[in-house]
């Protein structure tokens, strides 16, 4: 089964109204932490938001807020006030376990490809 | 300051070449993790190191895949016996060990003719 699931390949939106990334993750693990990362055509991956498996209130980063819905497993992305630039592929990603150190390895899903109209 | 950087951007070779790829992590950086971008798919990782070892080699491919960080800084992904299957943009990301974000390199795309 895969771990993380991005459903939507591509989203359409018109400039300055709202959207949501879907993102589904699969884990039997009680620590993890949940990532969105926006990858523009130039290709280099940019952190938005993040949210930990134990925090009580869904993340918030300007624009965009992350709906944590733990009984669900889902995580997905809201980006309010859409702007022209925010055209790019969105990655959900997962982080699993706290072993004590490390090692945040990061699980991607397959990413949707987010159009902003004017 | 300086972000994460790689080199080359762009690297053409034949199959069964031997290639190298360099990453130069954000100065302080000890964790370091290598992922592997194919067409149309999300990021797949590779390898990770703490400092100067390679604490989690998990994500490599087969034998042909191997990676170095000698001084705990710069690290070298090497692949031998190139095959099509490895073309593909090749990420780096460096962390202070500490912290949960991931600060990513622009990639280096690997084309294997």
């Amino acid at each position: 089964a895969q771990k993380i699931t991005q459903t939507q390949p591509g989203m359409f939106v018109q400039e300055k109204e709202a959207v949501t990334l879907d993102c589904t993750y699969d884990t039997s693990d009680p620590s993890y932490g949940l990532f969105w990362y926006k990858q523009p055509s130039s290709g280099e991956m940019i952190f938005l938001i993040y949210q930990g498996s134990y925090d009580q209130q869904n993340a918030t980063e300007g624009r965009y807020s992350l709906n944590f819905q733990k009984a669900r497993k889902s995580a997905n992305l809201v980006i309010s006030a859409s702007q022209l630039g925010d055209s790019a592929m969105y990655f959900c990603a997962m982080r699993e376990g706290y072993s004590g150190g490390s090692n945040y390895k990061l699980t991607f899903g397959k990413g949707t490809l987010l159009t902003v109209n004017p | 300051g300086a972000g994460v950087s790689q080199t080359p951007s762009n690297k053409v070779t034949e199959k069964g070449k031997y290639v190298e790829l360099r990453c130069d992590p954000i100065s302080g950086h000890t964790a370091l993790y290598w992922y592997r971008q194919s067409l149309g798919q999300g990021p797949e990782f590779l390898i990770y190191f703490q400092g100067t070892g390679a604490a989690d080699d998990s994500g490599l491919p087969n034998d042909r895949f191997f990676a170095v960080r000698p001084e705990g800084s710069v690290s070298t992904l090497k692949i031998q016996r190139t095959e099509r299957g490895d073309s593909a943009v090749y990420l780096c990301a460096s962390s202070s060990g500490t912290g949960y974000e991931q600060y990513f390199g622009p990639g280096t795309r690997l084309t294997v003719t």
